[in-house]
């Protein structure tokens, strides 16, 4: 069974730091690009950021380019999303995200985790 | 950027209804499309990919059409377990999502 499991989500001050971990499991982790998508309170789906199986392909949207980073280790089934920097606009439910089996960066999500929530709040 | 505009915002239907949410793109994204469910508390669900493949799993009333910059997913049969929020992706040029449907029980 696909578990995908966020944590280190909590409350930060603006223009403070806070790193996101998501801990894979049931797949063949480094077969898969992974991505970050986040959630604002009663809105929408925000895509972050995303990483290839090797890392040889990252991308970023614009509203956090420069300021995010996501990093994957293979080696222990993780994905990370290092945030500086923080603003009050990226309080939010964190999702991790897996695209099926595949070299590329962009696909579908099949699987997702429960979220982590952020609030930047002074 | 490639922006998504999903329509309706809301959707008012019954047990049975056959219902339509549509997509539109910006630009031609090709057929590079998926559907997600998304329930209160939840985490959303693959419905749909590549525009019109059906996610193991996921019941045969749900379908999507389309291609370029027009999509559509339909529910030939509304159930009770289908009222939820609907999202469009875009994963053609980076990832976009439209801005959500919400299909509430009239």
């Amino acid at each position: 069974e696909v578990q995908l499991v966020e944590s280190g989500g909590g409350l930060v001050q603006p223009g403070r730091s806070l790193r996101l971990s998501c801990a894979a499991s049931g797949f063949t982790f480094d077969e898969s690009a992974m991505h970050w998508v986040r959630q604002a309170p009663g809105k929408g789906l925000e895509w972050v950021s995303g990483t290839s199986w090797n890392s040889g392909k990252i991308d970023y949207a614009d509203s956090v380019k420069g300021r995010f980073t996501i990093s994957r280790d293979n080696a222990k089934n993780s994905l990370y999303l290092q945030m500086n920097s923080l603003r009050a606009e990226d309080t939010a439910l964190y999702y991790c995200a897996k695209g099926p089996r595949g070299y590329q960066l962009l696909y579908q999500f099949d699987y997702w985790g429960q979220g982590t929530l952020v609030t930047v709040s002074s | 950027d490639i922006q998504m505009t999903q329509s309706p915002s809301t959707l008012s239907a019954s047990v049975g209804d056959r219902v339509t949410i549509t997509c539109r793109a910006s630009q031609s994204i090709i057929t590079w499309l998926a559907w997600y469910q998304q329930k209160p508390g939840k985490a959303p669900k693959l419905l749909i990919y590549k525009a019109s493949s059906l996610e193991s799993g996921v019941p045969s009333r749900f379908s999507g059409s389309g291609s370029e910059t027009q999509f559509t997913l339909t529910i030939s049969s509304l159930q009770p377990d289908d009222f939820a929020t609907y999202y469009c992706q875009q994963y053609y040029s980076l990832i976009t999502f439209g801005q959500g449907t919400r299909l509430e029980i009239k």
